[in-house]
C-alpha cells in the first residue's frame, strides 16, 4: 500500500509569514506533486518533481516554492503567505513503472492564512 | 487548452441503485487518459479507475465502470449497486500524454450522497 504522509495536518499562519508544508513518501516513487484545493473546487497543480534536487512549475506556481532534497521528501514553501493562499494542500506521488499514472495522495494540509 | 467540466455539483441516489456521474473535457491531444478519483469526507483522495483514449473498450473495476464517448469528449462514471459508503466527492481528471506524468487537470467534482 502506497504511503504519503503530510505535515502538519492543519496550520494557521499570519499574512506575510513563512509557511513550510512537508511531504514524505515511502513508496520509492520518483514523481511527487503538490496540488491545491479550494473549497468546492478540484485540485490544481502547483509544483512537481521527477528527481531529487529538481523541481518544476505546475499550473499555478506564483507565490510558492518547492524543494526536493531527497526522493522521499518534497516541501512546499510559502515565503510570504497571503490570504488568497488559504486552501487545502495535497501532496502526491506516482511511479512511472506502474504505467497508469495513478497518483497516491496524502491526507492533505488545511492552511488558513489570517 | 485543457479543461475538465463536471456539471453536476451534487447528486444523490438510493442504496442499491446504479449511479451515473458525468464529465466532459477539452483537449487537442490524441493520446490522453481520463481518471476518476473519490474524495472521502476525511479529505483523502482515492483512485477509482482510468480510461486511456486509445482503448475503445469501456474500462471496468469492481463496481466501477465508465462509459467513454470519445467523439463527444465525454465520459461517465457508473457505480453499480451503490452503497452509503460510496458517498463522497467524485473528481474526473485529464492527463495528456504529451505532458509529463501526473499533471492532471481536475474537474470541479460531484458530491454524491447515497441514502440508505
Amino acid at each position: 500500500e502506497a504511503a504519503v504522509t503530510q505535515s502538519p495536518r492543519s496550520k494557521v499562519a499570519v499574512t506575510g509569514g513563512k509557511v513550510t508544508l512537508s511531504c514524505h513518501q515511502t513508496n520509492n516513487h520518483d514523481y511527487m506533486y503538490w496540488y491545491r484545493q479550494d473549497t468546492g473546487h478540484g485540485l490544481r497543480l502547483i509544483h512537481y518533481s521527477y528527481v531529487a534536487d529538481s523541481t518544476e512549475k505546475g499550473d499555478i506556481p506564483d507565490g510558492y516554492k518547492a524543494s526536493r532534497p531527497s526522493q522521499e521528501n518534497f516541501s512546499l514553501i510559502l515565503e510570504l503567505a497571503s490570504l488568497s493562499q488559504t486552501a487545502v494542500y495535497f501532496c502526491a506521488s506516482s511511479d512511472d513503472r506502474e504505467g497508469t499514472e495513478t497518483l497516491y495522495f496524502g491526507s492533505g494540509t488545511r492552511l488558513t492564512v489570517l | 487548452a485543457q479543461r475538465v467540466t463536471q456539471v453536476q455539483p451534487t447528486g444523490s441516489s438510493q442504496w442499491g441503485e446504479e449511479v451515473t456521474l458525468d464529465c466532459s473535457y477539452e483537449t487537442s491531444e490524441y493520446f490522453y487518459r481520463i481518471f476518476w478519483y473519490r474524495q472521502l469526507f476525511s479529505g483523502e483522495m482515492v483512485f477509482l479507475i482510468y480510461q486511456p483514449s486509445f482503448d475503445t473498450q469501456n474500462q471496468r473495476s469492481g463496481r466501477y465502470s465508465v462509459v467513454f464517448q470519445k467523439s463527444f469528449k465525454s465520459i461517465s462514471l457508473v457505480i453499480s449497486a451503490s452503497q452509503p459508503e460510496d458517498s463522497g466527492t467524485y473528481f474526473c481528471a485529464l492527463s495528456e500524454l504529451s505532458y509529463n506524468q501526473g499533471k492532471l487537470i481536475f474537474g470541479q467534482g460531484t458530491k454524491l450522497s447515497i441514502k440508505p
